[in-house]
C-alpha cells in the first residue's frame, strides 16, 4: 500500500502571508508527482506535474520543489490571497504496472483570511 | 472547449438499489479515470481506461462496482446493490493521449452519491 502523506492537514493564514506545505511519498519506484488545487464547489485543477529530482516549478505566486531521493515535495504560496483558499492535493505515481494510477494524499486545506 | 462533464450531479438512492454514474471526457482525450472521495478521506483511485479497455481495475472496492467505456468516449460507473459505505463524491478525469503519469488530469465536477 502506497502512503502519501500531506501536512499540515489545515492551515489558516492572513492575506499577504507566505506559506508552504509538504507532501511525503515513497522514495522508491518514483515516476511522477502531481499537485492539484481543489476549490469548494469546483473541480480539482492541475498545478504541476513533476518528474525529476531537484525539479522546481512555478506558476504565478505558487511554486513547488521535488526531492525524490528523500521522498518529499514542498508547495509554496507567496503573498497569499483569499482566492488561494482551497484544498491542495498531491498525488504520486509509481510507474510500472501502476502506470495510469495516481495515489492522492489527504490534502492540505488552506484558508486565507482578508 | 467543453470540460469533463458528469451526470447526475447528485444522486440519492436506497440501500440495495443499482446506480449508474456517467462521465463525458474532453473530446479527444484517450485516457479516462474514476476516483471517489468518501467523507474525511482523500481521493481514492478506482479504475482507468485507455481507449475502451481498462488496464488497471485494482481500485474497484468490490465486485459490485463495474465500469465501461464505449467509443473511446463516454464512461459509466455502475454500482450494484448499493451500500451506505458507497456514499461518496465520484469524480471522473480525462487526459490527453495514453494514460501517463506525465499528463495532467482534467477533472469533472463529480457526482455526489448518497445511499440511505
Amino acid at each position: 500500500i502506497l502512503n502519501v502523506e500531506q501536512s499540515p492537514q489545515s492551515l489558516h493564514v492572513q492575506e499577504g502571508d507566505s506559506t508552504n506545505f509538504t507532501c511525503s511519498f515513497p522514495s522508491s519506484n518514483f515516476y511522477a508527482l502531481h499537485w492539484y488545487r481543489w476549490e469548494t464547489a469546483k473541480s480539482p485543477e492541475a498545478l504541476f506535474v513533476m518528474t525529476l529530482n531537484g525539479d522546481e516549478k512555478k506558476k504565478g505566486r505558487i511554486s513547488a520543489t521535488l526531492n525524490t531521493k528523500e521522498g518529499y515535495s514542498y508547495l509554496y504560496i507567496k503573498g497569499s490571497q483569499p482566492e488561494d483558499s482551497a484544498t491542495y492535493l498531491c498525488a504520486f505515481n509509481a510507474g510500472g504496472t501502476s502506470y495510469g494510477k495516481l495515489t492522492f494524499g489527504q490534502g492540505t486545506i488552506l484558508t486565507v483570511h482578508p | 472547449g467543453a470540460g469533463v462533464s458528469q451526470s447526475p450531479s447528485n444522486k440519492v438512492t436506497e440501500k440495495g438499489k443499482d446506480v449508474e454514474l456517467r462521465c463525458d471526457p474532453i473530446s479527444g482525450h484517450t485516457a479516462l479515470y474514476w476516483y471517489r472521495q468518501s467523507l474525511g478521506q482523500g481521493l481514492e483511485f478506482l479504475i482507468y481506461f485507455q481507449g475502451n479497455s481498462a488496464p488497471d481495475k485494482s481500485g474497484l472496492p468490490s465486485d459490485r462496482f463495474s465500469a465501461e467505456r464505449t467509443g473511446g468516449s463516454v464512461s459509466t460507473l455502475t454500482i450494484q446493490r448499493t451500500q451506505q459505505e458507497d456514499s461518496a463524491v465520484y469524480l471522473c478525469a480525462s487526459s490527453l493521449d495514453t494514460p501517463s503519469p506525465l499528463h495532467e488530469q482534467f477533472f469533472g465536477p463529480g457526482t455526489r452519491l448518497t445511499v440511505l
